[in-house]
């Protein structure tokens, strides 16, 4: 069955303190795997986007890991903004059509002052 | 610029109403979505159209119809309106092939 869990459910940090967020898949054929924030009332945004190949992409303070072996992957937010405060999805897309995309429940990210 | 924007934002209706949620994209793009996002935050895809012809047709109601009048628009027709449906529905648009996905703002839709 095509899953994806993503930990922990909901996260508090104070502002400038770094994180990492996880996201564990069971989805076949893979296809990829993207990262959104989405604020509170508003669509998701896309953070990364990685391909099977890929082991590491960054897009300003955040980093994305994928190992495709183990079906992880990861988050990290360095130097935490108010800004940051989200939710962070992580979508799974598998085969070969558009639109098939498995969303993970999310992470409830608040970053205190 | 607004690129991909949903109306209402909010609707509330009763039961057994029929309702209609529009959304439009100005990237150009040539295949539009719509997913329900239920109460547990949880993204689902309903619909998608390329080109203005439905190409992805989940497991949903016959009540719900999509409506495709040309590429930049893609509207959800809703009859007989359940409590059921109360969920925050959201559009989005991408390239044939692209992986980048835009969402719209999304629309919150209460059934009373």
């Amino acid at each position: 069955k095509n899953q994806v869990e993503q930990s922990p459910q909901s996260l508090i940090i104070l502002e400038g303190k770094n994180c990492t967020l996880q996201c564990n898949y069971t989805v076949s054929p893979f296809s990829n795997l993207r990262w959104y924030k989405q604020d509170t009332g508003r669509g998701p945004v896309s953070l990364t986007i990685m391909t099977f190949s890929e082991n590491t992409k960054s897009n300003g303070r955040y980093t994305a890991t994928l190992d495709a072996d183990t079906k992880q992957s990861s988050l990290h937010i360095t130097a935490s903004q108010l800004s940051d405060s989200a939710s962070y999805i992580c979508v799974v897309s598998w085969g070969g059509s558009q639109g098939n995309l498995i969303f993970g429940k999310g992470t409830k990210l608040s970053v205190k002052p | 610029d607004t690129a991909v924007s949903q109306t209402p934002k909010y609707l509330v209706t009763q039961m057994g109403n029929d309702k209609s949620i529009k959304c439009e994209q100005n990237l150009g793009h040539d295949t539009m979505y719509w997913y329900k996002q239920d109460s547990k935050k949880f993204l689902k895809i309903m619909f998608s159209y390329n080109n203005k012809e439905l190409i992805i047709n989940e497991t949903v109601p016959n009540r719900f119809s999509p409506k495709s009048p040309d590429k930049a628009h893609l509207n959800l027709h809703i009859n007989s309106l359940e409590l059921g449906d109360s969920a925050v529905y959201f559009c989005a648009s991408s390239f044939t092939g692209d992986w980048g996905y835009t969402f719209g703002s999304g629309t919150r839709l209460t059934v009373v």
